[in-house]
């Protein structure tokens, strides 16, 4: 099965900085790669999400970037602001005709941004 | 995701007993999904279900049962036979084809004692 790898665990950048997060997958099938970002006690919300058939995807101040061949996508934030403090999570799954395998998750970054 | 909705928020159990956790959408989305949230971790897939009657097994799914006999609704059963239920158990739904952003519920806290 899938296997998603991410880091760094725990993030600290001063406000108006940008943060990077990086995540690495494992299995070639995998074609979309949502990025999820969850308050303390709250659900998941969905920043931004890719598919393979594109290289990098922007929404303001999030990008998202994906490498194919490495296996490796990441997410970028620029001119961070306080709320932005979060755990954001990628995933990884594959989609063929109908529905989804469900997702894997990586394990999770904690970014803080100190004022 | 306003339209997907968890019961109960928390929920406090006995050790050995089953409880079962109640997800609802309205969003007319044909797949549903259960993922366990544990601190410091990512979500792990538990069941999900692509349509009606039929579902598969995630990652996790030993301990755990599911139904899909209504395309709203898909309740996850925890019976006495998971080790460590303990945790935060997320419900999420998604389209089939197209969009296949998925939407995630609020969340059931559960604690066995």
């Amino acid at each position: 099965g899938e296997n998603v790898e991410q880091h760094p665990s725990t993030l600290s950048v001063q406000e108006g900085d940008s943060a990077v997060i990086k995540c690495t997958y494992s299995d070639s099938a995998s074609n979309y790669f949502p990025w999820y970002k969850q308050e303390l006690g709250k659900r998941p919300q969905l920043i931004i999400d890719i598919r393979s058939n594109v290289g990098e995807k922007k929404d303001q101040r999030i990008a998202v970037t994906l490498n194919k061949t490495a296996k490796h996508f990441s997410l970028h934030i620029t001119e961070t602001q306080p709320e932005d403090s979060a755990v954001y999570f990628c995933a990884a799954t594959s989609y063929s005709g109908g529905g989804a395998d469900g997702l894997t998750f990586g394990k999770g970054t904690h970014l803080i941004i100190q004022p | 995701d306003g339209g997907i909705t968890q019961s109960p928020k928390y929920l406090f159990r006995k050790e050995g007993q089953n409880v079962t956790l109640s997800c609802e959408q309205n969003l007319n989305h044909d797949a549903m999904y259960w993922y366990r949230q544990d601190p410091g971790q990512g979500l792990r897939l538990i069941y999900y279900s692509q349509i009606v009657n039929d579902f598969q097994k995630g990652d996790i799914a030993e301990g755990y049962s599911v139904s899909r006999e209504k395309k709203e609704s898909f309740p996850l059963t925890v019976t006495s036979a998971q080790k460590n239920p303990t945790a935060f158990y997320l419900c999420a739904s998604s389209q089939t084809g197209g969009r296949n952003e998925q939407f995630f519920g609020p969340g059931t806290r559960l604690t066995v004692l």
